[in-house]
């Protein structure tokens, strides 16, 4: 365990399903971001949260809908997705200042 | 702005010999320089970091890098491949002099296959 828990694992969704995706950390962090991961691509940053508040989203379609509540929880709430959102969710956590940024072991989603 | 680049999409090896994989990057200020390390359906696993001082820089797994500043260049080296080191490998970036938050920039990712 990293410090950084994301729950589901893996998630199977319909395209008219709402689900949505968690992360949380307990490590003191006060950034937090979500990356998609799809095969062999590189990684894309989805949206950073500082403090609780969004300072970058990267373009990301509205059908991807973040949520950061507090410091220690951040959501991706997801509706009508399409096949080719299917990815490695991952969420990361970092703290202003230091060096580098802990990752969760990520969520496998699969949109059928 | 900042960037990384690692050329090699793959790096095949034999288990025993050296293993190297690659990475070069561009900050507009001094860099803090980072590798991580992804085994499949996982999330990325810090092994090692420059931050300042000895150019060579040791890490988990007997890992190393070595940061050459003239170069920029920040390649990742074992000396005796093991099969478990199969992975997928990340370079990552962070410009010290203007980001204060941390945020870093990865490449693209390095696939290691070490054949027994």
């Amino acid at each position: 365990e990293t410090g950084v828990t994301q729950t589901p694992r893996h998630l199977v969704m319909g395209m008219t399903n709402k689900k949505s995706l968690k992360c949380e950390q307990h490590l003191g962090h006060n950034a937090m971001y979500w990356y998609k991961q799809s095969a062999k691509k590189p990684l894309e940053l989805m949206f950073v949260y500082n403090f609780k508040e969004q300072t970058e989203n990267n373009s990301v379609p509205s059908r991807f809908s973040p949520e950061c509540p507090n410091s220690s929880h951040l959501f991706l709430h997801l509706h009508t997705l399409q096949p080719e959102d299917s990815a490695l969710y991952l969420c990361a956590s970092s703290r202003q200042g230091s060096y580098g940024y802990t990752f969760g072991s990520g969520t496998r989603l699969t949109v059928v | 702005a900042q960037s990384v680049a690692q050329p090699e999409d793959q790096v095949n090896v034999a288990e025993g010999n050296p293993l190297t994989v690659k990475c070069t990057y561009s900050v507009s200020g001094n860099p803090y320089l980072f590798w991580y390390v992804q085994y499949p359906n996982r999330g990325l696993q810090f092994l090692l970091k420059y931050i300042t001082g000895d150019n060579l820089v040791k890490g988990s797994y007997g890992f190393e890098a070595e940061f050459n500043k003239s170069q920029t260049s920040f390649h990742l080296k074992k000396p005796s491949a093991l099969v478990s080191d199969s992975a997928l490998y990340f370079c990552a970036v962070r410009d010290r002099t203007t980001d204060s938050w941390g945020k870093l920039q990865f490449g693209a990712g390095t696939q290691v296959v070490v054949t027994p």
